[in-house]
């Protein structure tokens, strides 16, 4: 079945920074690729997605990458704002399988 | 407001009493799921219900049932628990025209 990798588990940066999370997957025909923002106290909520048709993906400050070749897939975060500070999960997805969430990286934005 | 409702937020209980974690969701979503989320492990299915009536078990069904009578229900039931259930429970559901799961706000269970 899939497996999902997440480095790093935890991850501090100074305000205004850029932080980067990557994910490892290892089933080919995974084609669906979200990240989940948790913040404290409440459920992971999606803040963006990528198909594997597509390279690369932005909204505002933050994009997500796609390398179907090497399945991993990555967060890219810019300008980091205190509220930006959370736990982020990457998932990957097939149709009709379940989704696989990786274990989680804890963002710190220092101010 | 779209929701995922469950309740409790918080409990704590003994080992071998029974108890049932609600979950409501307000979306006509026919796919509904419960997981567990521990330190290092991430989120982790313990059993989803892809519409009433069927359920199936996810990677760490042990020690858990469930039941789909309504669309809109979807309860986690705990037999029997015991300490190494305490954890923090999503019940969580997805329409069936998108791929967006929508969590619930967590429940956190300890089990003494």
């Amino acid at each position: 079945g899939e497996n999902v990798e997440q480095h790093p588990s935890t991850l501090s940066v100074q305000e205004g920074d850029s932080a980067v999370i990557k994910c490892t997957y290892s089933d080919s025909a995974s084609n669906y690729f979200p990240w989940y923002k948790q913040e404290l106290g409440k459920g992971p909520q999606l803040i963006i997605d990528i198909r594997s048709n597509v390279g690369e993906k932005k909204d505002q400050r933050i994009a997500v990458t796609l390398n179907k070749t090497a399945k991993h897939f990555s967060l890219h975060i810019t300008e980091t704002q205190p509220e930006d500070s959370a736990v982020y999960f990457c998932a990957a997805y097939n149709y009709g399988q379940n989704f696989v969430f990786g274990p989680g990286t804890r963002l710190s934005v220092l101010p | 407001e779209a929701q995922v409702t469950q309740n409790p937020r918080y409990l704590i209980t003994v080992t071998g009493k029974k108890l049932t974690v609600t979950c409501s969701q307000n979306m006509n979503h026919e796919y509904m799921s419960w997981y567990r989320q521990d330190p290092g492990l991430g989120l982790r299915q313990i059993y989803y219900s892809m519409n009433v009536e069927v359920t199936d078990k996810g990677d760490v069904p042990e020690g858990y049932k469930v039941s789909r009578k309504e669309k809109r229900n979807f309860p986690l039931i705990l037999e029997s628990p015991s300490p190494n259930q305490t954890s923090l429970y999503f019940c969580a559901s997805r329409g069936n025209s998108g791929n967006t799961i929508y969590f619930g706000e967590g429940s956190w269970l300890t089990v003494v």
